[in-house]
């Protein structure tokens, strides 16, 4: 069963860039069916989805922040990555890396698998 | 862009019914997924595509949507389900995911 480990610096300050990895262990990332996605979770609030990508189809960014978001995937390290520049205090975050079953031209997607989360804090 | 909207808070005694809304405009239209999240832990989904459920999902929950509400409905509600629901869609014509603000579900 596909676990998701997110790993990166836990602590950065104003205008640096946040960068997380998230890997993968007992399944693939990459491949036809899924995307793979990154959600946040600021301290006692909802769930924001940040983006998703797909090896062949693309990938997809939340408008508010795709100014700031890139991501990647790194299949043959079973990887898949997050880089957000200049971030601010509102930044401050736990971040969950998730497999995003989407059928993005059906319109709907949803996240079957999440890994288990990593604060990360932005502080001066 | 599109908002979904929960209540915080649903209280229920163990043994009775839970019924968790998020409302947004014409939901009833769009595919909707509910995720538990409990204390200190990452969010599980509960229900996919509207009223599914994953494999080790009790029958207990269920879901619906119709205009502008869905429903998450829990039946014989256990300590166990006390924690955090959120709903979420793929909002097509802004090509984003949305989540709902989240609604805590407390067993009294």
């Amino acid at each position: 069963q596909l676990q998701l480990q997110e790993s990166g610096p836990a602590l950065l300050k104003p205008s640096e860039t946040l960068s997380l990895t998230c890997t993968g262990s007992g399944g693939s990332i990459g491949g036809d069916l899924h995307y793979w996605g990154w959600i946040r979770q600021s301290p006692g609030k909802g769930l924001e989805w940040i983006a998703s990508i797909h090896h062949k189809d693309g990938t997809f960014y939340n408008p508010s922040l795709k100014r700031r978001v890139t991501v990647s995937l790194d299949t043959p390290k079973n990887q898949f990555s997050l880089k957000m520049t200049s971030v601010v205090a509102a930044d401050t975050a736990i971040y969950y890396c998730a497999r995003d079953y989407g059928d993005y031209g059906a319109g709907f997607n949803w996240f079957d698998s999440w890994g288990q989360g990593m604060l990360v804090t932005v502080s001066s | 862009s599109y908002v979904l909207t929960q209540p915080p808070s649903v209280s229920v005694a163990p043994g009775q019914t839970a019924k968790i809304t998020c409302g947004g405009n014409r939901i009833g239209n769009k595919v909707v997924h509910w995720y538990q999240q409990k204390s200190g832990q990452a969010p599980v989904l509960v229900i996919y595509f509207d009223g599914d459920r994953p494999s080790g999902i009790p029958e207990r929950f269920s879901a619906s949507s119709s205009g502008n509400m869905a429903t998450l409905t829990i039946s014989r509600v256990e300590a166990g389900d006390e924690a955090d629901y959120h709903c979420q869609v793929w909002d097509s014509s802004s090509d984003q995911g949305v989540f709902g603000g989240g609604t805590k579900l407390t067993v009294l």
